[in-house]
């Protein structure tokens, strides 16, 4: 089972300023089978980023992944107050099971 | 817009089997190259992936629940469904279902939060 870690695990901020948030898997994971997703308090994940680096449908040109291998990140410039969320990595390779990282809160300051 | 809602009991004994129902709207669970996925969630923690049933009705589950889990499809309900047997507190969580292709999930219920205590 690939193990992804996240860190921080709370990233403290403020308006207006950049998030950099990283996730680190415990084996290569092919780029195309790295997400991101954002989470509000009583709402279901919302997919933010596939493949590693494509942007989903809808989501602001604010949000961008890269990475490769086994150390990715998610970019948030210019924070908005609705960006202040929980966001989570997730991989799934050629074989079960899917795993999600433990997540990283993003505060404001 | 394709959507997704969770169904079932809130509450489960020790030792009994946890149902739970997707329906889908907005599109057909047995066209296109979509996977349809349970995940669950325990209070403050990360997600947890279940497994998922293709399409064509194949499986994977995580190795963890694989003796324990049925996910079936029933198409002409559009609806797919979740089983996990002989549950433990350690099974409460929020339950969702989502839609997958490859290997994310672009659409998801709203939850459903089952709780196992008698």
């Amino acid at each position: 089972e690939i193990v992804l870690t996240q860190s921080p695990d709370t990233l403290s901020l403020s308006p207006g300023e950049g998030a950099t948030l990283s996730c680190r898997a415990s084996q290569t994971v092919s780029n195309i089978h790295l997400a991101w997703y954002q989470q509000k308090p009583g709402q279901a994940p919302r997919l933010l980023i596939y493949g590693a680096s494509r942007r989903a449908t809808g989501i602001p040109d604010r949000f961008s992944g890269s990475g490769s291998g086994t150390d990715f990140t998610l970019t948030i410039s210019r924070l908005e107050p609705e960006d202040f969320a929980v966001y989570y990595c997730q991989q799934y390779g050629s074989s079960p099971p899917s795993t999600f990282g433990q997540g990283t809160r993003l505060d404001i300051k | 817009q394709v959507q997704l809602q969770e169904s079932g009991p809130g509450l489960v004994k020790p030792s009994q089997t946890l149902s739970l129902t997707c329906t889908v709207s907005g599109g057909s669970i047995s066209s296109g190259n979509y996977y349809w996925n349970w995940i669950r969630q325990p209070a403050g923690k990360g997600p947890e992936w279940i497994g998922r049933i293709y399409t064509d009705g194949s499986t994977n589950y995580h190795p963890s629940l694989k003796s324990r889990v049925t996910i079936a499809l029933h198409t002409s309900k559009n609806q797919f469904s979740l089983n996990l047997r002989s549950v433990t507190a350690a099974d409460t969580s929020v339950y969702y279902c989502a839609r997958g292709i490859g290997s994310y999930n672009d659409y998801w219920g709203q939850g459903t939060l089952v709780t196992v205590s008698s």
